[in-house]
């Protein structure tokens, strides 16, 4: 059975700051994708990681993809308050499955 | 505008009622997906589907049934089985471009 685990599950930032979010899963797969979550809202599609060495940035944000290491990274970097947000990745095997998520609190 | 429709975006039910969440799409996406999150929490796969009169249970289906007669749709029914059906409950798809797309959500409340 596939899994996929996050880590940290809670990150509180000052602004300005970095930071990487980790994501490992269980079994073989070549796609991963990196969503956002803001509160009491639904998921809004950040990254799709299709190969290994995929590397794929946007603003601050950006992710990676081994998937011979079988881990995809989200680097925040000089966080702002905006990217305060729960951070999710998933796998896609047969099905698609999330990561536990990541909460995110970017401080003044 | 191409999408997928989640309704109602609130809903209640009284104990021992079934109640039905729409989830409907006109990307024209072959896979449709039903999670489940409770607060503070990640998605839970209930059901899925990858094609038109198919589809397989994930991690938390008791409770629940589904139904893919139409590739556009694709309901998902909280039965009185499930006992803790309290949860915000979302909808997704994909098609050819792997990334999944998800409705905005319907959130379920037992009275």
């Amino acid at each position: 059975e596939l899994k996929v685990e996050q880590n940290p599950l809670f990150l509180s930032m000052q602004e300005g700051k970095n930071y990487t979010i980790y994501c490992n899963y269980s079994t073989t797969s070549d796609r991963l994708y990196w969503y956002r979550q803001d509160p009491g809202k639904s998921l809004e599609s950040l990254f799709v990681l299709l190969s290994n060495g995929a590397v794929k940035q946007e603003g601050r944000l950006m992710a990676s993809l081994d998937t011979k290491a079988r881990l995809s990274t989200l680097h925040i970097t000089a966080a702002v308050h905006d990217l305060s947000a729960t951070y999710f990745c998933a796998v896609d095997k047969d099905d698609m499955r999330f990561g536990a998520g990541t909460r995110l609190t970017v401080k003044p | 505008d191409g999408g997928i429709t989640q309704s109602p975006k609130y809903l209640f039910r009284k104990e021992g009622q079934n109640v039905t969440l729409s989830c409907e799409q006109n990307l024209n996406h072959d896979a449709m997906y039903w999670y489940r999150q409770d607060p503070g929490q990640g998605l839970r796969l209930i059901y899925y589907s990858q094609i038109v009169n198919d589809f397989q249970k994930g991690d938390i289906a008791e409770g629940y049934s589904v139904s893919r007669e139409k590739k556009e749709s694709f309901p998902l029914t909280v039965t009185s089985a499930q006992k803790n059906p309290t949860a915000f409950y979302l909808c997704a798809s994909s098609g050819a471009a792997p990334e999944a797309f998800f409705g905005q959500g319907t959130r379920l409340t037992v009275v």
